[in-house]
């Protein structure tokens, strides 16, 4: 049972437009989410977070979105660059050690 | 800035084989991780120790055992290595978040690619 999907395999963005990628997740404990970017043969990298009572959190191009009442967060890159281009990964948290990791999206920007 | 290494990037073994995977942190975080990665898996946890000779299962322990003898330093070992163990195999480490904190970050090393002939 998947606590956390990432519901899209792949997305595929011109570059300076915007970048949207999804999450949901089903357990309500979660009370903080992160995001991490990485790279082919790299560890992931984080990249931004939010707590559960926050419904939005900025950092540069980056802004993570949280709608606690449909359980979804996303992640807007504006405007993207072909840097840009990794496996995102959504994760979530609560007040154990574990993060749960959804499955990854491919971002590609395209120049 | 935080660093996680891991002994090797890039690791050829025979099944049945004995194989250690080793992790170095410089942060002195009393938490450390071992994850497997797989296409459309995501990343799964296969052991968490909380501290100095503490350790728990993860989400997939089996096939897999680890160590941690010092604070900086958390081994993976794979008692007989099986060509379903062939994944990147990521390792990182975090300090507990305090109560009322709003997130903590976990740090991961580069990775090992592990494959099992």
């Amino acid at each position: 049972d998947q606590q956390v999907k990432q519901n899209s395999p792949s997305l595929s963005v011109q570059e300076g437009r915007i970048s949207i990628l999804n999450c949901d997740y089903t357990n309500s404990m979660f009370d903080y989410f992160l995001w991490y970017k990485k790279y082919p043969a790299e560890g992931p990298t984080f990249l931004i977070s939010i707590s559960s009572i926050k419904d939005k959190n900025e950092d540069g191009r980056f802004t993570v979105f949280l709608n606690k009442s449909a359980k979804h967060l996303s992640l807007h890159i504006v405007p993207s660059q072909p840097g840009d281009s990794a496996v995102y990964f959504c994760a979530a948290g609560d007040s154990s050690y574990k993060l749960i990791f959804g499955s990854g999206t491919r971002l590609l920007v395209r120049p | 800035d935080v660093k996680v290494t891991q002994s090797s990037r890039y690791l050829v073994k025979r099944t049945g084989e004995k194989v250690f995977l080793e992790c170095v942190q410089d942060m002195d975080h009393e938490n450390m991780f071992w994850y497997r990665q797989d296409p459309g898996l995501g990343l799964r946890l296969i052991y968490f120790s909380y501290d100095v000779k503490m350790k728990e299962k993860g989400d997939i322990p089996e096939g897999y055992s680890v160590s941690r003898e010092k604070k900086e330093r958390f081994s993976l070992i794979l008692e007989s290595a099986s060509t379903n163990q062939t994944s990147m195999y990521l390792c990182a480490s975090r300090t507990p978040r305090l109560a009322g904190e709003g997130t903590d970050t976990q740090y991961f090393g580069p990775g090992t690619r592990l494959t099992v002939l």
